[in-house]
């Protein structure tokens, strides 16, 4: 089955600088890369995704790269700030079934 | 428009015991998956049903069963309850490729 490795397990910057977590998968099938936020307590929250068709996607502060031969994606989230605080999962996909995640980055934002 | 909801919040089980837990999609979603999350994990996936049928299964036991209604609302069933069936249980609707998450269920088992 798909496996997806996430680096790294924890990532601490300071306000304003960017934050980058990398993921690898391992099913070449895969063309569906989202990537979720969870604050502490709360529900996991889309934040961006991307397609095997697309190579780069940008939403405001965060952007997500993915390289289809090296099966790797990367979110980037620019001018990071304290609410940016959370753990974020990469995740894979094959068409619309299961979402296989990685183990979580837990970003810490300090003022 | 609700999001995607899920009842109970909170639920504590001895060993053993069986568990019902409910989820309603997001108006306009027919699918729905459901994860469950250990404490410090990302989400596993358990199953997805697609016009009440399980379409897709993970990597559990058959004590975890489930069952999606004709309005695309779904239950998961999860029998013989073990220590280690403590987690969060988060169910996901979708229509397309998007899934959105529920608050989810807490559940204990002690």
């Amino acid at each position: 089955g798909e496996n997806v490795e996430q680096h790294p397990s924890t990532l601490s910057v300071q306000e304003g600088d960017s934050a980058v977590i990398k993921c690898t998968y391992s099913d070449s099938a895969s063309n569906y890369f989202p990537w979720y936020k969870q604050e502490l307590g709360k529900r996991p929250q889309l934040i961006i995704d991307i397609r095997s068709n697309v190579g780069e996607k940008k939403d405001q502060r965060i952007a997500v790269t993915l390289n289809k031969t090296a099966k790797h994606f990367s979110l980037h989230i620019t001018e990071t700030q304290p609410e940016d605080s959370a753990v974020y999962f990469c995740a894979a996909s094959i068409g619309g079934y299961a979402l296989n995640f990685g183990k979580g980055t837990s970003l810490l934002v300090t003022p | 428009d609700a999001g995607v909801t899920q009842s109970p919040t909170h639920l504590i089980k001895t060993r053993g015991q069986q568990v019902t837990l409910r989820c309603s999609p997001k108006s306009g979603h027919d699918t729905v998956s459901w994860y469950q999350q250990a404490l410090g994990q990302g989400p596993q996936f358990i199953f997805q049903y697609y016009e009440e049928e399980e379409r897709q299964r993970g990597n559990f036991p058959d004590r975890f069963s489930g069952h999606q209604f004709p309005n695309y609302s779904s239950e998961l069933n999860v029998n013989a309850l073990l220590l280690g069936d403590s987690a969060l249980y988060l169910c996901a609707s979708s229509l397309f490729l998007e899934q959105f998450f529920g608050p989810g269920t807490r559940l204990t088992v002690l």
